[in-house]
């Protein structure tokens, strides 16, 4: 079955960069757009991008350009947004989801970042 | 951007309530819609997709429709399981964008 693997927290200082992680399972990694999206605490949600792991081709939102940077490496089926210059206002959950023909139909269970020193 | 402004933000009902829940898109003529239901800590989980279609294995007491921009989320009888947080999410378009929210409590 198709999952999509996350670390649980991860906790960076101010200033710094962070890359986190999603390892797919169960489909063929390289035929499906994967997304990002940020939720903070008590808000909805909000997208960051998307990339094609076959291509390498990104889309952004405007909101994030310059901040997420979004890769892939398929010999480990393994997404990634590299987070710069982390200030409080970083300090989200994260999830990776895949987009199937359904629309977002496997999400990761999210990654928790924080941002403190 | 194509915003979805989802309402109510909360709502509390009884088990065996019917509950509706609302996205409206700011613009679009063909909307893709999806409705995703997301507990406490929990990643979010397809409920239905293509505005009115259930995904397998969602209980058929949920349904979605669709007039124009107006998309409706509808639980026909209120279970326990089913206290979460629901949001619409709008996938033609980029940047893709998410309603904010209905929070379902029991009364």
């Amino acid at each position: 079955q198709v999952q999509l693997q996350q670390p649980g927290s991860v906790l960076v200082r101010p200033g710094a960069s962070v890359k986190l992680s999603c390892k797919a399972s169960g489909y063929t990694f390289t035929s499906s757009w994967m997304h990002w999206a940020k939720q903070r605490p008590g808000q909805g949600l909000e997208w960051i991008g998307e990339i094609h792991p076959n291509s390498g081709n990104t889309n952004y939102n405007e909101k994030f350009k310059g901040k997420a940077t979004l890769t892939v490496d398929t010999s480990s089926s393994t997404a990634y947004v590299d987070l710069s210059s982390l200030t409080s206002e970083d300090s989200a959950v994260y999830y990776c989801a895949r987009y199937g023909l359904l629309g977002l139909d496997y999400w990761g269970q999210g990654t928790t970042l924080t941002v403190s020193s | 951007d194509v915003q979805m402004i989802q309402s109510p933000s909360s709502l509390s009902a009884s088990l065996g309530d019917i509950v509706t829940m609302t996205c409206q898109a700011s613009q679009g003529t063909s909307i893709n819609l999806n409705w995703f239901q997301q507990k406490p800590g929990k990643a979010p989980k397809l409920l239905i997709y293509g505005a009115s279609n259930l995904e397998d294995g969602v209980p058929s007491r949920f349904s979605g429709s669709r007039y124009g921009t107006d998309f409706t989320l509808t639980i026909s009888s209120l279970e326990d399981e089913d206290m979460a947080t629901y949001f619409c999410l709008q996938h033609s378009y980029l940047p893709l964008t998410f309603g904010a929210g209905t929070k379902l409590e029991l009364k």
